[in-house]
């Protein structure tokens, strides 16, 4: 069966704390995703990486950074967390292509907090 | 660039009541289309998809059809239960833009009383 994991369901963070988000999925995808989910903005892509070592920027890369060692985890990481964001992050992944034809596999995300 | 446009939510419905949500997009290219599904406190998931004109995704009763005369690709499903309560997102994704992203919508939320 198909899964992506995320390491915390529920996160709480201070201002200018370094947050660290993990995904892994045990499907052999080449393509990882990152987005955050906020009420009436719906998914917005923040980076995806295609290959190992490998990432673009989203939509709105900006406060975030990405890395990707090993294929079968993608990182997330906030280097100095604001309260801005504050929201669902959720981490997808796919098996390879351009996408067209490809379903995205969704993890249960990780709702942060940041006071 | 790439966009979709759902309806505002959110939808209340009684049960065995007849859904649309609705879903139009905008493409440069010959995109795929996707409805996905998200249940309270999960993750989405895929519903359906349609990957030319006039082709049909159906899944769990639900269906829609890939309309490129009307950009459209509105979800339906004859006879709503109340474990369909839940927040759903059309999507595409667009070959010709040359990039591995999904455009999604806002999400409608469907909620189904007994």
């Amino acid at each position: 069966d198909v899964k992506v994991t995320q390491s915390s369901r529920y996160l709480v963070k201070r201002t200018g704390e370094k947050v660290f988000l993990e995904c892994v999925q045990d499907m052999d995808h080449e393509n990882m995703f990152w987005y955050r989910q906020d009420p009436g903005l719906g998914l917005r892509l923040i980076y995806f990486s295609y290959d190992v070592k490998m990432k673009e920027k989203g939509d709105i890369p900006e406060g975030y950074s990405v890395s990707r060692e090993k294929k079968e985890r993608f990182s997330l990481i906030l280097e100095s967390a604001s309260t801005n964001q504050t929201s669902m992050y959720l981490c997808a992944s796919s098996l390879f292509g351009q996408g067209a034809l490809e379903t995205q596999y969704f993890g249960p995300g990780t709702r942060l907090l940041v006071l | 660039g790439d966009s979709v446009t759902q309806m505002e939510g959110p939808v209340t419905l009684s049960e065995e009541a007849f859904l649309t949500i609705n879903c139009t997009y905008t493409a440069t290219g010959y995109p795929s289309l996707f409805w996905y599904v998200q249940y309270p406190g999960e993750g989405l998931q895929l519903l359906l998809k349609a990957t030319k004109a006039d082709d049909k995704g159906s899944n769990k009763g639900f269906e829609a059809t890939y309309r490129k005369e009307t950009t459209s690709f509105h979800l339906e499903k004859g006879s709503v239960q109340v474990s369909d309560s839940a927040v759903y997102f059309c999507a595409l994704s667009d070959p010709g833009s040359g990039t591995y992203k999904y455009i999604f919508g806002t999400g409608t939320r469907l909620k189904v009383l007994a």
